[in-house]
């Protein structure tokens, strides 16, 4: 079964430092999301790419937070630097056109910044 | 007032019982409600999709839509303890040609199954 995979799964970076997380999407799924899970809270849009456009990013921090998909393919999500309250699971999804409703998550990185 | 409102739990249920999770919301745009299951440690996975009101079931899952009371349900029968996952509703105003647009979704209530 077709999967989007994230890595790493854990990390743990001190505040200030810059830290990124990478995904790969099902494979021609044109459609990649970047969402964060605070705990006991439902995930939350970062930023929302069609191909390598970003078509939301209406609630990704830019000062700090800067999103990637430079071929359409694969994506990078960085922070820099990160914050305390950065501390969160960062998932990644992805979809396709005419695909069943509801996007195919990846397992997600947790992100711990001390 | 957060858009969509879902009671966090947790619930625990003996082995068998019948659950019932709800959500409720604000957004009259709504029109897409979906169910996803999350495992501790991995990302939520679709178990349930509806558009506008009315059931859909699907095995031991039941989803049901009451948009004029902005009001969504999940039963689960005959409950195992495999089903012990927090459980997430998420809803969309609509869907594109290129597949989803954003998802809101509520809180999770966390499950457990009492064996």
């Amino acid at each position: 079964e077709a999967e989007v995979a994230q890595s790493p799964r854990y990390k743990i970076t001190e505040k200030s430092q810059a830290v990124a997380f990478w995904c790969d999407p099902i494979s021609g799924h044109a459609t990649l999301y970047w969402y964060r899970q605070i705990l006991g809270q439902g995930p939350e849009l970062l930023v929302q790419f069609q191909d390598e456009s970003v078509v939301d990013d209406s609630q990704l921090p830019k000062d700090r937070f800067s999103a990637e998909r430079l071929k359409g393919v694969d994506s990078t999500l960085k922070i820099q630097p990160a914050e305390l309250g950065d501390s969160a699971m960062y998932l990644c999804a992805s979809s396709n056109q005419g695909a069943n409703y509801g996007y195919t998550f990846g397992s997600g990185t947790r992100l711990t910044v001390v | 007032q957060k858009e969509v409102e879902q009671d966090p739990g947790p619930l625990s249920v003996p082995e068998g019982a019948i659950v019932s999770l709800n959500c409720t919301y604000s957004n009259s745009a709504f029109q897409y409600f979906m169910w996803y299951r999350q495992y501790s440690r991995k990302g939520p996975e679709l178990l349930m999709y509806t558009y506008s009101s009315g059931n859909k079931e699907d095995g031991r899952f039941t989803a049901q839509v009451d948009k004029s009371s902005k009001y969504i349900s999940l039963f689960i029968r005959d409950s195992q303890p495999s089903d012990s996952a927090t459980y997430l509703c998420a809803m969309s105003p609509f869907i594109s040609n290129f597949g989803n647009e954003k998802l809101t979704f509520g809180t999770g209530t966390r499950l457990t199954i009492i064996p």
